[in-house]
């Protein structure tokens, strides 16, 4: 059955600092794997989404991550953070009983980004 | 413009209450999902729909119902509702198949008394 794992609940970086936060998944197969990002208060965004071909994909605001196939990891990066990143990230990989366009969502990690 | 939208934003509600919380889409896409969100607890899949008429349990359905009249509606029904249900609860919609994309609404707060 497929998993993702977020091993931090919670991550403190300050402002201009690099940024990772991690993604663990199981699945039989090449996954789809997506980054979502939550601000107070609202839905969930998508940042970035990975399927094949090159292993750093580029997303929105300067988010990349890079899938690991032999360490089944897909951990999100960002080279300078800035405080309006301050918000929750769920890693989602894609169901693939009934190839239905289900997720299957980590528990999320909430990154604060200190001044 | 907002793709998915979610009405109520805020409900507070009594125990033994009904509740209906509605989600509209403009996308035109065949799925729709319930979510809940709790600390600790992540998202939390109710249900979902693969278009009109249809509807399906997600991982969490007990308590809930759910209703797909139209492509772009899906409610979520709460018959009876109860303290545990106290919530943020989020609709999304997406295309069917492997590696679709799924669109969020802003959700609803959902305090039951």
């Amino acid at each position: 059955a497929q998993s993702v794992t977020q091993p931090d609940a919670r991550v403190t970086v300050s402002e201009g600092a690099s940024l990772q936060l991690r993604c663990k998944y199981s699945y039989s197969g090449t996954p789809y794997l997506f980054w979502y990002v939550q601000y107070p208060r609202q839905g969930l965004q998508l940042l970035l989404k990975y399927y094949s071909g090159d292993p750093v994909v580029q997303g929105v605001n300067g988010f990349e991550a890079e899938f690991i196939k032999s360490n089944s990891s897909f951990h999100l990066r960002k080279a300078s953070v800035h405080w309006s990143d301050s918000a929750v990230y769920f890693c989602a990989v894609s169901a693939t009983a009934g190839n239905t366009g289900k997720l299957i969502f980590g528990l999320g990690t909430t990154l604060q980004v200190q001044p | 413009e907002a793709a998915v939208t979610q009405s109520p934003r805020n409900k507070v509600a009594v125990t033994g209450g009904k509740v209906t919380l509605s989600c509209n889409q403009t996308n035109n896409h065949n799925n729709m999902y319930w979510y809940r969100q709790d600390t600790g607890h992540g998202l939390r899949l109710i249900h979902y729909s693969y278009g009109a008429g249809s509807t399906e349990k997600g991982d969490i359905p007990d308590g809930y119902k759910a209703s797909r009249p139209s492509q772009e509606n899906f409610s979520l029904i709460l018959e009876l509702a109860t303290p545990s249900q106290t919530s943020v609860y989020f609709c999304a919609s997406g295309d069917w198949g492997l590696g679709a994309e799924q669109f969020f609404g802003p959700g609803t707060r959902l305090t039951v008394l």
